[in-house]
């Protein structure tokens, strides 16, 4: 069965203090690996797209990475207005598997 | 470039009622799709349509039904609502390939 497991459930960081989220998978004919960006009251924005493992994308302060069993998104020096929760999905056929997320407060 | 509308925002139904979602995509988009937003289940799919055709479907029973008109916008029905039915329910389009979706706000769907 597609699975998409994502850690941690939450996460609490103070402004300027990197760290990374992870978003592990088992997906059979996965066509890519997807982020998005969820505010309160909104729906998924999107981030990042990735196909192959070894492959990176960067926006501002977000970097994320594609290994062949997991996708990590690496948060540099964030700030408050990056609390999101932080969705991670695998494609297959023209549905996307979805992870629960990883709910991001950043503090001032 | 106006972006996915879903309306109503918010809706309040009893058990045993019918409810009907609409969603209009991005001008040009051809692909609608639409989820189940739960706290515990997170996002769940549904169904997906393209040019009025339904592609792909989800496991949820045959109570959630949708359909998409010729202008590509989308309806999705819901019959007999049960407790469990409350969600947000969101829409999402694209131009129909292996591409990001772009999604709409939802509709906060509330079953009493």
């Amino acid at each position: 069965e597609d699975q998409v497991t994502q850690s941690p459930e939450a996460l609490r960081l103070q402004e300027g203090e990197s760290s990374s989220l992870n978003c592990s998978y088992t997906v059979s004919g996965l066509r890519g690996l997807f982020w998005y960006r969820q505010d309160p009251g909104k729906g998924p924005e999107f981030l990042f797209t990735l196909y192959s493992a070894g492959e990176e994308k960067e926006k501002e302060r977000l970097k994320a990475t594609l290994t062949k069993k997991e996708s990590f998104l690496h948060i540099t020096a964030p700030k408050p207005e990056d609390s999101a929760t932080y969705l991670c999905a695998v494609q297959k056929t023209e549905k996307l598997v979805f992870g629960k997320g990883t709910k991001l407060t950043v503090n001032p | 470039k106006a972006g996915v509308t879903q309306t109503p925002r918010y809706l309040i139904k009893t058990r045993g009622q019918q409810v009907t979602l609409s969603c209009s995509p991005i001008s040009g988009h051809r692909s609608v799709s639409w989820y189940q937003q739960t706290p515990g289940q997170g996002l769940q799919f549904l169904f997906e349509y393209f040019s009025e055709t339904q592609r792909n479907k989800g496991n949820f029973p045959g109570r959630f039904s949708g359909r998409q008109f010729s202008n590509s916008r989308s309806e999705m029905n819901v019959s007999t609502l049960e407790l469990g039915d409350s969600a947000l329910y969101l829409c999402a389009s694209s131009l129909g390939g292996n591409e990001k979706l772009f999604f709409g706000s939802g509709t906060q769907l509330s079953v009493l």
